[in-house]
Formats: structure tokens, sequence, C-alpha cells
């Protein structure tokens, strides 16, 4: 069965220190692999989501980056964090674009 | 511009009671909607999906309805429990186009009582 894996659960972070979040899926291949964020008391705001083989695309404007260094591995990244970052982060994937989504554990992120 | 309401004031019943959900949405067309479970400091947990060509969808104590007319979903659970506590979000899935991104409503908080 498919599985995914987030980490760390949580991270405490000065502002203007680099992030680095990882998540990898097991149990299927070519994943579509997406990162969201809760800010406290909001809803899910989608950061990244697949738009082909390898491409991703950011939803909004933001100091993170996404990349893809493996098939089922995917990384959340940040050259400087701001105290707006903080938040609940969490990677999910799909096995077709039109179903269900399954979310990984999340990491709460917290900038200092 | 687009927006996916669910009613953000907790949902307070009694055991054994059916819980009903609402999720409304505006300048929006999607091809589906899900629904998902969120226990505090977890991630979302799957649910259900209905097309937009489905009127309803079961799984268990779980009905969901879907009126895209009305722009509007109703969540179910029947014969509730205090482990159904837990907040329920509503997403939407853009049916223009082929990413699979998910639009989220903020989600509505259920609190059964034994």
């Amino acid at each position: 069965s498919q599985t995914i894996h987030q980490w760390p659960a949580t991270l405490v972070q000065p502002v203007g220190s680099p992030l680095s979040l990882e998540c990898t899926v097991e149990g299927t291949s070519n994943p579509n692999l997406y990162w969201y964020r809760q800010a406290a008391g909001r809803g899910l705001q989608l950061l990244f989501y697949p738009v082909g083989i390898g491409q991703i695309s950011s939803e909004v404007p933001q100091n993170l980056s996404a990349s893809r260094p493996q098939d089922r591995q995917f990384i959340l990244s940040s050259k400087k964090l701001l105290l707006s970052d903080s938040g609940f982060y969490l990677c999910a994937w799909s096995v077709q674009r039109r179903e269900e989504t399954l979310f990984g554990s999340g990491t709460r992120l917290t900038v200092v | 511009s687009q927006k996916i309401e669910q009613n953000s004031e907790a949902l307070n019943i009694q055991e054994g009671k059916t819980a009903t959900l609402t999720c409304n949405y505006t300048n929006y067309s999607p091809a589906y909607l899900q629904w998902y479970r969120q226990d505090p400091g977890r991630g979302p947990v799957f649910l259900l999906l209905i097309r937009e060509n489905e009127k309803e969808k079961r799984k268990e104590r779980l009905k969901v309805t879907f009126d895209t007319t009305l722009k509007q979903s109703l969540f179910h659970i029947t014969a509730s429990q205090p482990a159904d506590s837990a907040t329920y979000l509503c997403a939407l899935q853009d049916g223009s186009g082929n990413t699979g991104k998910l639009i989220f409503g903020q989600g509505t908080t259920l609190q059964v009582k034994p």
C-alpha cells in the first residue's frame, strides 16, 4: 500500500535561517506531489503542485521553493525564513490528479 | 472571486443524532468535490469524493450530496459518536484543469457529546 512520510514533525527556526522539509512516498511511482500550508485559524492553502514530469508550479508568490530530487522525494525549502512562514506544512500526493489526496502527518514550523 | 464557505462556528450535537455540515461555493465549476476529516495536529484524511454528475454518495454512516445548481454540498454523519468529533473540510477540484489542485474550505468543527 502507498504511504507518505514527512519530517520533521516540529521545527523552531529563527527569522532569516534556511528551511528544508522533506517528504517521501512509498508504494507508487511518479506520484503527483503537493505542498499545502495551514496557518493558525485558517484553511489549507495550496503552495506547490505538479504541472508535468519534473515540473512544479507555485500557487502563490512567496519566499519558499519546492524541488523534486527523486521521483518519490519532495523538498520544501527557503533561503531565509520570515515570521509569516510559521504554520503547519503538509505534503500530499494523489495517484490520479482527479482522485483522493493522501496527506502526510505534517510539520509544525514556528519562526521566532 | 472564487470562494468556498463552511460554517466557521462549531457544531455541537448529542451522540446518536445526525450531524449535517454545509459547504457552499461561488464562482466555481468543480468537477469533483471531496470531504476530509482533520484531527488536531494531524493531516487531513480523505472521506468521500462525489462527482458533478452524482447527486449522492454514501459510505457507512456518511452521506454526501452535491447540488451544482445551488452550488452546495451537504455532509451527513448518522448515528454520530464522540469519536466523530473532528474538523471536517470540504475541498473542490477545478474541472477546467488537470493538476489535481484542491481548494479547501476553512472547515467546520464537530463536537459530539456523549
